[in-house]
């Protein structure tokens, strides 16, 4: 059965740095998302993607993040300077037309 | 917008035992509703959703949840549960209308099943 896979499953970085978090969403999917969970709280949406542009974003989503389909295949998640708070596990999720959101093992983001 | 209320943090239940876990919702339009499972290690996997029609739906793995319009609440329910149900259970809505509407989770309630 297809599958939304995430790379790496664990990321370290240190704070100011940028990141770069991967996503390969089920191949005939069209609409893309990004969910963040910090520790103990909510799975919090991030951004939708569809037709190679945003479609919504949450007030979490500012200046400094930005997400990209580069090719046909993956779809990324960019922070460009890491805060401590950004600090949590990062979903992604991918959609064809139904109105079922298919979820990757997510991608723990530590921040030091 | 909406909102979604899991009461229950945690709920440890003996094996073989029945169990619910509460999810009540606030919206002002018509909501879909999830229940997402993570085990372990692992990601979000849909256990079972309602989008219309009958208000009590299945998974396959005998859990059940039954949508209360007027109560606004989606619960999940087994009559005996296992210890591979053991795993952390989020309940989520997303709105009807909107195309690429995002989903609004619940904060979880984490199951843990004890021999």
């Amino acid at each position: 059965e297809p599958e939304v896979t995430q790379t790496p499953s664990h990321q370290v970085t240190q704070m100011g740095q940028e990141v770069i978090l991967r996503c390969v969403p089920i191949s005939n999917h069209l609409y893309f998302y990004w969910y963040r969970q910090i520790l103990g709280q909510k799975v919090e949406f991030l951004v939708s993607f569809y037709n190679n542009e945003i479609s919504e974003k949450s007030e979490i989503f500012d200046d400094q993040f930005s997400v990209e389909r580069p090719d046909g295949s993956n779809f990324t998640l960019k922070i460009r300077s890491t805060k401590l708070e950004d600090s949590a596990m990062y979903f992604c999720a991918s959609r064809r037309n139904t109105d079922t959101q298919y979820f990757g093992p997510g991608t723990r983001l530590t921040v030091l | 917008a909406q909102s979604v209320t899991q009461l229950d943090s945690q709920v440890p239940v003996f094996e073989e035992a029945p169990v619910e876990l509460r999810c009540n919702y606030s919206s002002s339009v018509s909501v879909y509703l999830f229940w997402y499972v993570q085990y372990p290690n692992q990601g979000l996997q849909l256990l079972l959703k309602y989008l219309s029609g009958s208000t009590l739906v299945e998974s396959i793995n005998g859990f059940e949840a039954e949508f209360n319009k007027s109560q606004t609440s989606f619960h999940l329910r087994k009559p005996s549960v296992h210890i591979s149900d053991t795993a952390e259970y989020f309940c989520a809505v997303s709105d009807q209308g909107s195309g690429n509407t995002p989903l609004v989770f619940g904060k979880g309630t984490r199951l843990s099943v004890i021999a």
